[in-house]
C-alpha cells in the first residue's frame, strides 16, 4: 500500500480537462509545500513535471498545473492530448524516516 | 545533454547481493544529489536511498525497507553513483532508476532526470 492515495485510472476525451488527486497526510501532502508529479509513459523513465506543488520545470507544457488543498494535492491536464495518454505519480516529502514518498499511480486514457 | 545510464541488474537469489552502477554526464556530477528509485513490476515507484551533493558532508538517506541492506555510495572522480544490494529479497526485484536530484549539495527530493533503469529478479 502506498503513502500517498491516488485513484488508478481516470479517462478524458481529447481537449477537455482532468484532474487526479493525491491524497496524504499532515506529515506529507499536508505539512510541506514539496509536492511534485512525474509522467510515465510505458516502458520508459518517469518524466518530472511539477515541482513545489506548483512549479513546471523549463519545457513542461503549461498544460499541466498543480495545487494543493490540506492534506490532497492535485494534477490538472487542460487540453488532453493523445499523447498525454501515461500513467501519472505525485511524490511528497515527508518529515518521517522515509524523506520522500510516491502514489501509488493513476492510468491517464485519452478516449 | 544529461544522460545516466545504470548497469549491473540481474538475476541473484535470496539472500545473495549486487552492486548496482550509474554513469552520469552532460553535467557537474559531483555538485548535485543523486538517489535510487525503483519500480516492481506493474507497480508504482519508490525511493530507496539518496547521497547528497558535495559541500554537504557526504550525508546518505535511506528508505526504511533497506536500511541495514544496502548502501549507496558515489565516486566523483568517474561520475558514477552505486548502490550494493545485500540480502536480498523476493521483494527487492524491481527496476531500479538513478535519478538526478534538483538540489544541489543537500537533496530536495525533485528527480529531474532519470536513467533507463536495470533489473533486479530476486529468484531462486
Amino acid at each position: 500500500q502506498s503513502a500517498l492515495t491516488q485513484p488508478a485510472s481516470v479517462s478524458g476525451s481529447p481537449g477537455q480537462s482532468i484532474t487526479i488527486s493525491c491524497t496524504g497526510t499532515s506529515s506529507d501532502v499536508g505539512g510541506y509545500n514539496y509536492v511534485s508529479w512525474y509522467q510515465q509513459h510505458p516502458g520508459k523513465a518517469p518524466k518530472f513535471i511539477i515541482y513545489d506543488v506548483t512549479n513546471r520545470p523549463s519545457g513542461v507544457s503549461n498544460r499541466f498545473s498543480g495545487s494543493k488543498s490540506g492534506n490532497t494535492a492535485s494534477l490538472t491536464i487542460s487540453g488532453l492530448q493523445a499523447e498525454d495518454e501515461a500513467d501519472y505519480y505525485c511524490s511528497s516529502y515527508t518529515g518521517s524516516s522515509s524523506y520522500v514518498v510516491f502514489g501509488g499511480g493513476t492510468k491517464l486514457t485519452v478516449l | 545533454e544529461v544522460q545516466l545510464v545504470e548497469s549491473g541488474g540481474g538475476l541473484v537469489q535470496p539472500g545473495g547481493s549486487l552492486r548496482l552502477s550509474c554513469a552520469a554526464s552532460g553535467f557537474t556530477f559531483s555538485i548535485y544529489a543523486m538517489s535510487w528509485v525503483r519500480q516492481a513490476p506493474g507497480k508504482g515507484l519508490e525511493w530507496v536511498s539518496g547521497f547528497s551533493g558535495s559541500g554537504s558532508g557526504g550525508s546518505t538517506y535511506y528508505a526504511d525497507s533497506v536500511k541495514g541492506r544496502f548502501t549507496i555510495s558515489r565516486d566523483d572522480s568517474k561520475n558514477t553513483l552505486y548502490l550494493q544490494l545485500n540480502s536480498l529479497r523476493a521483494e527487492d526485484t524491481a527496476l531500479y532508476y538513478c535519478a538526478k536530484d534538483l538540489g544541489s549539495s543537500w537533496p530536495v527530493y525533485y528527480f529531474d532526470y532519470w536513467g533507463q533503469g536495470t533489473l533486479v529478479t530476486v529468484s531462486s
